[in-house]
């Protein structure tokens, strides 16, 4: 089955700094990798997701990075902000319908005002 | 997205008794999921919710320990079945609104075992 790897588990930046998440995944035939910011004792919230027919992906201050070849996706925080600070979850799957999430590990995000 | 709930919200249960979690949507969505996540950790899924049939487990989830129900699609449940504190966790639904893989949580439901 398929195996999600994420690091670091912990990154702690200077406000307005940017952050960089890596994830790896080991199933190449997983073509979608949403990313999840989870609040201390709130629920998963989908923020950002790619699809394995493009190569990056873009909202205000985060973006998504996928490289297929080498089965690894990334996802960046630029100009980060105290409300950043979170733990962000990736996850892969096979884009059909009711296929499960295989999460990583976690990173715990800390911006530092 | 879709507005998820989910019932209770936390509850302190007894080794060895059951807890059934609902999971309502307000509006029909093709696929539910049912998540585990333990203190500092990550989610594990533990099973597919499908409507009309059997739910389908994940490795290490068995039926008798957590049974589940869809009986619509809206509407799921999961019982956590003779409870040990191994069992203390906060249990997620998911939902998958249209064959695109976006998938969206519940609340979350604290369970403690004592």
């Amino acid at each position: 089955g398929e195996n999600v790897e994420q690091h670091p588990s912990t990154l702690s930046v200077q406000e307005g700094d940017s952050a960089v998440i890596k994830c790896t995944y080991s199933d190449s035939a997983s073509n979608y990798f949403p990313w999840y910011k989870q609040e201390l004792g709130k629920r998963p919230q989908l923020i950002i997701d790619i699809r394995s027919n493009v190569g990056e992906k873009k909202d205000q201050r985060i973006a998504v990075t996928l490289n297929k070849t080498a089965k690894h996706f990334s996802l960046h925080i630029t100009e980060t902000q105290p409300e950043d600070s979170a733990v962000y979850f990736c996850a892969a799957s096979k884009e059909i319908a009711g296929n499960k999430l295989t999460f990583g590990g976690g990173t715990r995000v800390l911006v530092k005002p | 997205s879709a507005v998820i709930s989910q019932k209770p919200s936390r509850d302190i249960c007894q080794r060895g008794t059951s807890l059934t979690i609902q999971c309502q949507v307000d509006s029909q969505v093709t696929m539910m999921f049912w998540y585990r996540q333990q203190p500092g950790q990550s989610l594990t899924l533990i099973a597919t919710a499908n409507q009309g049939s059997e739910a389908t487990y994940e490795s290490g989830f068995v039926i008798d320990k957590f049974p589940i129900s869809r009986p619509n699609l809206t509407f799921s449940t999961l019982t956590v079945s003779n409870m040990s504190p191994e069992d203390s966790s906060i249990y997620l639904c998911s939902v998958e609104v249209t064959s695109g893989n976006e998938q969206f949580f519940g609340p979350g439901t604290r369970l403690t075992v004592l």
